[in-house]
């Protein structure tokens, strides 16, 4: 079965700093990744996805993520955070296979202290 | 374009009880999966729907129900409830099969679910 793992429970930053999420999934066929935020009160929303091509993907608001094959990682990373990148990440894997479901990460609150 | 509606958004119901939570997608998708989140298990698969017809299902037990309605509005049924099932209840829609991987999901707001 597939699992997926995020690094870091709580990460507090200040404004301006880099930031990077790890996430790894445990699974040895093609997958399809994503980064999905959860602002406080707000509903889940697709920060960027991986299907194929460029491991490199650029998502909204600044945010980038690398896929590295070898390492079974899809990091997240932002050059500069601001106060308002205050949320839950949740990474996610799904198998490129009919009938494959979703499988989140336990997800990782990030606090930016302005 | 109107997103992901989920009624009702709070709902308090007693041990032994059921609840019926319904979905709407946004205009066009026809596949709907439900997603349970509690603090300690975060975000937990229960079953996707698409064409009316329960595609995957996850690891829960049989009191979750669900089913899909030919325009593609979907509800989820949880009878007998235990206090296990507090949790918020998420609903994504999205144009094809969520499985098919070429796809994207959007989510809905979640049915905050107290269960006494």
């Amino acid at each position: 079965a597939q699992s997926v793992s995020q690094h870091n429970h709580h990460v507090i930053l200040s404004e301006a700093a880099s930031l990077e999420l790890g996430c790894n999934y445990s699974y040895g066929g093609t997958v399809n990744l994503f980064w999905y935020v959860q602002y406080p009160g707000q509903h889940l929303q697709l920060l960027l996805k991986y299907f194929s091509g460029d491991p490199l993907v650029k998502g909204i608001k600044g945010f980038e993520a690398e896929f590295i094959k070898s390492k079974f990682s899809f990091n997240l990373r932002k050059p500069s955070v601001q106060w308002s990148d205050t949320a839950e990440y949740f990474c996610a894997v799904n198998a490129d296979n009919y009938g494959q479901n979703f499988v989140f990460g336990p997800g990782t609150r990030l606090s930016v202290l302005p | 374009k109107a997103g992901v509606t989920q009624t009702p958004r709070y709902l308090i119901k007693t041990r032994g009880q059921q609840v019926t939570l319904s979905c709407s997608p946004i205009s066009g998708h026809r596949s709907v999966s439900w997603y349970q989140q509690t603090p300690g298990q975060g975000l937990q698969f229960l079953f996707e729907y698409f064409s009316e017809t329960q595609r995957n299902k996850g690891n829960f037990p049989g009191r979750f129900s669900g089913r899909q309605f030919s325009n593609s509005r979907s509800e989820m049924n949880v009878s007998t409830l235990e206090l296990g099932d507090s949790a918020l209840y998420l609903c994504a829609s999205s144009l094809g099969l969520a499985g098919s991987g070429t796809d994207t999901q959007y989510f809905g707001p979640g049915t905050r679910l107290t269960v006494l």
